[in-house]
């Protein structure tokens, strides 16, 4: 199993740029979510699918912010325009049924750096 | 407004002794929680759980113990090794939410 995997690992973009962020969730997994990490707030859930369609995007941080899941082995989550305030480590997590508490298998992330 | 704080942000600790992590939350409907071990460049990986109808947990070196009344719960390590220098989280998860609340993380030196 190659885990949850994303791409690009490091993303380094000028301030008004689109940023597309992109996860292959682990096959059988019906659940993906988005996380960011910052020093202040920790790990924050941005959005989370479940069989690809979004449950809750209440921590999406405003409009610039989308994210999307086209199929079941891919999601991507896209900032447009960037800020420089936007960066951060985003990672993606899979899981399967979310009401057994599931444990969340993460990626590797993405440093996203915004100048 | 954060749910689950872990107040300290760094830890050192010599090997072979006791590593305890805190973690404190506020919501009492929180009813299942879990520790996350990152290392640099790498994702969370889980470590442990513990339910809420349950005090502790055990799995080999890592214990993790819940109190209930204090809405705390901790992480003990023994003993403690280099290798289990890396960055906690803590997490909270709700069966009214179906969402997991991380904490801002504590970051463990285990110096040899």
């Amino acid at each position: 199993d190659a885990g949850v995997i994303q791409s690009p690992r490091h993303e380094v973009t000028e301030m008004g740029q689109e940023v597309t962020l992109r996860c292959k969730p682990i096959s059988g997994h019906d659940y993906l979510f988005w996380y960011r990490q910052t020093m202040m707030r920790g790990l924050e859930l941005l959005i989370y699918f479940n069989n690809n369609v979004p449950i809750d995007d209440s921590g999406m941080p405003e409009d610039r912010f989308s994210a999307k899941m086209p199929n079941a082995s891919f999601s991507t989550l896209k900032i447009q325009p960037s800020e420089p305030r936007d960066s951060a480590v985003y990672f993606c997590a899979s899981s399967l049924d979310r009401a057994l508490n599931e444990k969340l298998f993460f990626g590797s992330g993405t440093q996203l750096s915004v100048l | 407004d954060q749910q689950v704080k872990q107040n300290s942000p760094s830890l050192s600790v010599q090997e072979g002794r006791i590593s305890i992590l805190n973690c404190d939350y506020t919501n009492s409907m929180f009813d299942y929680f879990l520790w996350y071990k990152k290392y640099p460049a790498e994702g969370p990986t889980f470590l442990i759980s513990i339910s809420s109808i349950k005090d502790k947990n055990e799995d080999g070196r890592f214990t993790v113990f819940l109190n209930k009344s204090a809405k705390h719960l901790s992480l003990h390590i023994v003993p403690s090794q280099p290798g289990d220098s890396a960055v906690y989280f803590c997490a909270a998860w709700s069966s009214g939410t179906y969402k997991y609340i991380f904490g801002t993380g504590t970051r463990l030196k285990v110096l040899a």
